[in-house]
């Protein structure tokens, strides 16, 4: 069974620092995919970034990039000049496979609160 | 473009009835999920559709959770004789293709759903 973890419940950073945002992930199929999500207080789940398994290069989507180290299981998020909209809830997540067949299903860490300060 | 819509945005409800959920996924989207986001648990996937069809229901909790899906589009969840357990944030996500690597689920807004 896929098994995610975020062992930050909450995270500080300063307006304009960068800050990273763990996860380790557990799964034995070799083929999954990785994303991460931000939650905001309003409840809407945004998508942030993607990683494949098998993709040779980390992802990377304007100030987000993913710190994926295959061999250790993490995909760590970074966030690059943080910005005060930043704080919110983000969510580390692993695509299920089942056998063949990929339902897409997520399963999803506990979550980090990230809080902004000015 | 128009992205996920559910209703209603929040429920209130006596223990013992029965609720419904609605989702309206993305024009297109032939793959639907529902998840449920409570505080004990976190977010927990209940079930997936691939147009009508719900290939995998494990994540229902009891027989009291059923949905359907019609015309390959509008997602109904149903509760029966809630319990208060059942208070959590029921969301509901949509994406283009399950098998398909890099196609992210769209998430709704949720319904709040608080059984008293």
């Amino acid at each position: 069974a896929q098994k995610i973890t975020q062992t930050q419940p909450g995270m500080f950073v300063q307006e304009k620092e960068a800050v990273t945002l763990d996860c380790t992930y557990d799964t034995s199929d070799p083929s999954y995919g990785l994303f991460w999500y931000k939650q905001p207080s309003s409840g809407e789940m945004i998508f942030l970034i993607y990683q494949g398994s098998y993709d040779q290069q980390n992802a990377t989507e304007g100030r987000y990039s993913l710190n994926f180290q295959k061999a250790r299981k993490s995909a760590n998020l970074v966030i690059s000049a943080s910005q005060l909209g930043d704080s919110a809830m983000y969510f580390c997540a692993m695509r299920y496979n089942a056998g063949g067949t990929s339902y897409g299903k997520l399963t999803f860490g506990q979550g980090t609160i990230l809080t902004v300060h000015p | 473009g128009a992205g996920v819509s559910q209703s209603p945005s929040n429920k209130v409800t006596e223990k013992g009835k029965d609720v419904e959920l609605r989702c309206d996924p993305i024009s297109g989207h032939t793959a639907l999920y529902w998840y449920r986001q409570s505080l004990g648990q976190g977010l927990e996937f209940l079930i997936y559709f691939q147009g009508n069809s719900a290939p995998d229901k494990s994540g229902l909790p009891s027989d009291r959770f059923s949905a359907e899906r019609t015309g390959g589009s509008v997602s109904t969840l149903t509760i029966q004789r809630t319990q208060q357990e059942d208070s959590a944030v029921y969301l509901c996500a949509s994406s283009l293709s399950p098998g398909q690597d890099a196609y992210e689920q769209y998430f709704g807004p949720g319904t709040r759903l608080t059984v008293t």
